[in-house]
């Protein structure tokens, strides 16, 4: 009954490196999205996608950037971590109709720490 | 900007009480409002679904209210367990799949 798969639930890295965090859904959502939840600041949207090859950036998208080149993945890069991307990350996704219908669908999230 | 605010931040009660959350927002101009539940370390599951033109929306003990033209939102539960502890949050769509979200209200139903 899985249906928001986040690959890593519990990453440490250190500043500097390259991260990727996975996100596949298996509902044929046109929608993916990825969200940090930070005390204090609630959940942020990072960036979003409304189909295959297309982004759009969010509140907070500096210093990260996504990837969708199938439609059940979307991918979250961080190109040179720093500490201040400790946080939880939330990949979301959902359908594309104009009906209001549109359950939105959380992984599990991923805990990331850079040190 | 949309605005969504979830008050009171915490919410401690004993077991067997009903309750009531709130949540509000700023710009009516909305697809939906959505009910989550998100235990410690866990990521959010969704609780009730409300459309914009419907009013309410159950599930079990849960009960959700829409009041588009005041920016209201409410979510009852009744008869609270302490399996109910957990932070509660709302979140509406706005713009084509683009959600905002509150806060979020955390309870402790004590035994």
């Amino acid at each position: 009954d899985v249906k928001v798969t986040q690959s890593s639930r519990y990453l440490v890295k250190r500043t500097g490196e390259k991260v990727f965090l996975e996100c596949v859904q298996d509902m044929d959502h046109e929608n993916m999205f990825w969200y940090r939840q930070d005390p204090g600041l609630g959940l942020r949207l990072i960036y979003f996608s409304y189909d295959v090859k297309m982004k759009e950036k969010g509140d907070i998208p500096e210093g990260y950037s996504v990837s969708r080149e199938k439609k059940e993945r979307f991918s979250l890069i961080l190109e040179s971590a720093s500490t201040n991307q400790t946080s939880m990350y939330l990949c979301a996704s959902s359908f594309a109709q104009n009906s209001g219908a549109n359950v939105l669908t959380f992984g599990a999230g991923s805990r990331l720490t850079v040190l | 900007k949309q605005e969504v605010t979830q008050i009171p931040a915490a919410l401690s009660v004993p077991e067997g009480e009903n309750l009531v959350l709130n949540c509000s927002f700023t710009d009516s101009a909305i697809y939906n409002l959505q009910w989550f539940r998100q235990d410690p370390g866990k990521g959010l599951t969704s609780l009730l679904l409300i459309q914009s033109s419907q009013r309410e929306q159950t599930s079990g003990r849960l009960n959700a209210s829409l009041d588009k033209s005041s920016g209201r939102s409410t979510l009852y539960i009744a008869a609270s367990q302490p399996g109910d502890s957990a932070t509660y949050l709302c979140a509406v769509e706005t713009n084509a799949g683009k959600s905002t979200f509150g806060d979020g209200t955390t309870l402790t139903v004590k035994p």
